[in-house]
């Protein structure tokens, strides 16, 4: 079973929407949780960084919230643009083997006009 | 500022060859990591480095060795190549703990 479980696989929105992914962890301890872009044919791309002590972080138009109590994430994307269309990895960090990064298998976003 | 080069994009192999993907990092950063993405799903951690002349499994390893001589370069090399081992491959690095990783553009592999 996977570690880090994202929802929905895949998501339509209109642009100027606003949208909610979810993500939902078993891996313990861990050290931080991020959100990742990554668009078609490129390597992911940092979005935010959350500790375990941390409820929230936002990057621009991106939101991301942590509960690690109930070992959830979400990031929300408000008013959407075309550009954002891309997957969206949650991610997991564990504090041993070189902090080794467990990835969720991705929300495909697509936004459009 | 390059931060993490992956060269090459793409390479077909012939079963049973051998090849070298190779990854450079400009940012002195002493954790370096190599992934496979393969369609749908997460990316896969095949080994990492913690610093020069420190190299350990991660959690796809078999068929796939590398060794890291400096803090810039972490090559990856397949020795034989398997239909399996098609995949895109992605190298990072990071300075670690609650630090951002870097990923360079893929180097997408196809083994026939």
């Amino acid at each position: 079973k996977n570690q880090v479980e994202q929802s929905p696989q895949s998501l339509i929105i209109l642009e100027g929407k606003n949208c909610t992914l979810q993500c939902n962890y078993t891996v313990s301890p861990f050290s931080n949780l991020r959100w990742y872009k990554q668009d078609t044919g490129r390597g992911p791309v940092s979005l935010t960084i959350m500790t375990f002590s941390e409820n929230t972080k936002s990057n621009g138009r991106y939101t991301a919230t942590l509960d690690a109590d109930t070992k959830q994430s979400s990031l929300h994307i408000t008013a959407s643009q075309l550009s954002d269309s891309a997957s969206y990895i949650c991610v997991v960090s564990v504090p041993n083997a070189g902090n080794m990064l467990t990835f969720g298998g991705g929300t495909r976003l697509m936004v459009k006009p | 500022n390059a931060g993490v080069t992956q060269t090459p994009k793409f390479r077909i192999l012939k079963i049973g060859q051998s090849m070298t993907l190779q990854c450079t990092q400009d940012m002195n950063h002493n954790y370096m990591y190599w992934y496979r993405q393969d369609p749908g799903m997460g990316l896969k951690l095949i080994y990492y480095s913690v610093g020069a002349g420190i190299t350990d499994k991660g959690e796809v390893p078999n068929g796939y060795n590398v060794s890291r001589s400096t803090t810039e370069d972490f090559p990856l090399r397949l020795e034989l190549a398997a239909p399996s081992q098609t995949s895109v491959y992605f190298c990072a690095s990071s300075s670690g703990g609650n630090t951002e990783a870097f990923f360079g553009q893929g180097t997408r592999l196809t083994v026939v």
